[in-house]
């Protein structure tokens, strides 16, 4: 076990429900990250918190909505998703110490997500 | 802007064998280099990282990497691979030098190794 959970591990959704993934780190890290992870596509990086800010929003549409309320909890809600959003969506966190060397991530086992 | 190439989709094997998994990065400044391991239905685990110092990084489970500057590699690499190694392999990249907050790294697209009997 890497120190970081994610719950569900499974989620079957229709295209007009809501619903909401859990990340919970139980490292002491500062930041926190969303990952979503495709089928013959590069791991592409959604969000990023740092000490509960957050810090980067690589174009994620708006379906998708992060919440970071503390240090230790990361959650993306979902909205009227899509079909092509169904992927493993994973959750990782590091320590971050500025100006000082990085530490790698810690990554959960994902949620695997399908979107009827 | 930083960038990494895993140019195999797939690297095949024999069990007992050498095995290398290729990436190359590309960084504005100094990079950061990292490899990942993701076993089926599993998040993604650390296997090594390069900072500075020692060119040669060795790992968990007797994995090593190569940092190479002039070829702006990262090759992973293991003397002789096991079955159990068989998994997808990810390689990621940081430019030190980058303003940014949070680490922030790039992957590479990912290569499954398959190690047979």
């Amino acid at each position: 076990e890497t120190g970081v959970t994610q719950t569900p591990r499974h989620l079957v959704m229709g295209m007009t429900n809501k619903k909401s993934l859990k990340c919970e780190q139980h490292l002491g890290h500062n930041a926190m990250y969303w990952y979503k992870q495709s089928a013959k596509k590069p791991l592409e990086l959604m969000f990023v918190y740092s000490l509960e800010e957050r810090v980067e929003n690589n174009s994620v549409p708006s379906r998708f909505s992060p919440e970071c309320p503390n240090s230790s909890h990361l959650f993306l809600h979902l909205h009227t998703l899509q079909p092509e959003d169904s992927a493993l969506y994973l959750c990782a966190s590091s320590q971050e110490v500025p100006l000082a060397i990085n530490n790698e991530q810690f990554f959960g086992p994902g949620t695997r997500l399908t979107v009827l | 802007a930083q960038s990494v190439a895993q140019p195999e989709d797939q690297v095949n094997v024999a069990e007992g064998n050498p095995l290398t998994v290729k990436c190359t990065y590309s960084v504005s400044g100094n990079p950061y280099l990292f490899w990942y391991v993701q076993y089926p239905n599993r998040g993604l685990q650390f296997l090594l990282k390069y900072i500075t110092g020692d060119n040669l990084v060795k790992g968990s489970y007797g994995f090593e990497a190569e940092f190479n500057k002039s070829q702006t590699s990262f090759h992973l690499k293991k003397p002789s691979a096991l079955v159990s190694d068989s998994a997808l392999y990810f390689c990621a990249v940081r430019d030190i030098t980058a303003n940014n907050a949070g680490n922030m790294l790039t992957f590479g697209g990912g290569t499954r190794l398959m190690v047979k009997p």
